[in-house]
């Protein structure tokens, strides 16, 4: 079945670095594909998306590229903040799954001033 | 736009006790969602309701959870009767037209420990 395979934190960075957090994912058909964020005390909340291969979605500042060849969907970011600290969520969407929503396991995330 | 209300934050039981969750979804939003989250995992679909209606429970031990949308607006989630490894966050969420490259809204969660 579909699934999707994140890179274990925790990820600890100083304030400025560049960011990547590798995700992977399993899928039959032709997923669409969706970083979450959880800050601390809040809900879940969509960051970014991509529905097609090679779509690259974008928000406050991060970025990911829908790679149907590596079936990746890597999460970037330039320069961190502290303000980015928090526990990100990849997943996927597609018909084989009738549409729900899959997560992996979540990579937490801690920038230092 | 008020977001998707969840209550109670948090409940602690004994094992073979009951608990209720609740949840409302933002308003005309037809889907609702049921996830799962233990600690250091990714959500698990639990349920999902279209209108008043189940799409997906494959994933819902029925011999011990129930969940129902009645009026097709607020969903109760209930756990009957409690095991330790049901400890987790229930997060419900709503959408407007599913997750099919529609965003998912989600509540802040209800946590759940059971002793």
């Amino acid at each position: 079945g579909d699934s999707v395979t994140q890179m274990e934190g925790p990820v600890t960075l100083s304030e400025e670095a560049f960011l990547t957090i590798n995700c992977t994912y399993t899928a039959t058909g032709y997923p669409s594909l969706f970083w979450y964020v959880q800050y601390p005390g809040e809900g879940l909340q969509l960051l970014l998306k991509a529905t097609k291969a090679d779509d690259k979605g974008s928000n406050k500042g991060f970025e990911a590229t829908y790679r149907k060849e590596t079936t990746s969907f890597h999460l970037e970011k330039g320069s961190v903040q502290v303000s980015d600290s928090a526990v990100y969520f990849c997943a996927l969407s597609d018909l084989d799954s009738s549409y729900k929503l899959i997560f992996g396991s979540g990579t937490r995330l801690l920038v230092r001033p | 736009e008020a977001g998707v209300a969840q209550s109670p934050r948090y409940k602690i039981i004994e094992k073979r006790q009951s608990v209720a969750f609740w949840c409302n979804p933002i308003s005309g939003h037809a889907t609702l969602y049921w996830y799962q989250q233990i600690l250091g995992q990714g959500p698990k679909l639990l349920i999902q309701f279209q209108n008043n209606g189940v799409v997906d429970d494959s994933q819902l031990p029925k011999d011990r959870f129930s969940a129902e949308r009645l009026k097709g607006v607020d969903s109760t989630l209930k756990i009957q009767p409690a095991k330790l490894e049901d400890s987790a966050v229930y997060l419900c969420a709503s959408s407007f037209q599913g997750a099919r490259g529609g965003e998912l809204f989600f509540g802040e969660g209800s946590r759940l420990t059971v002793l």
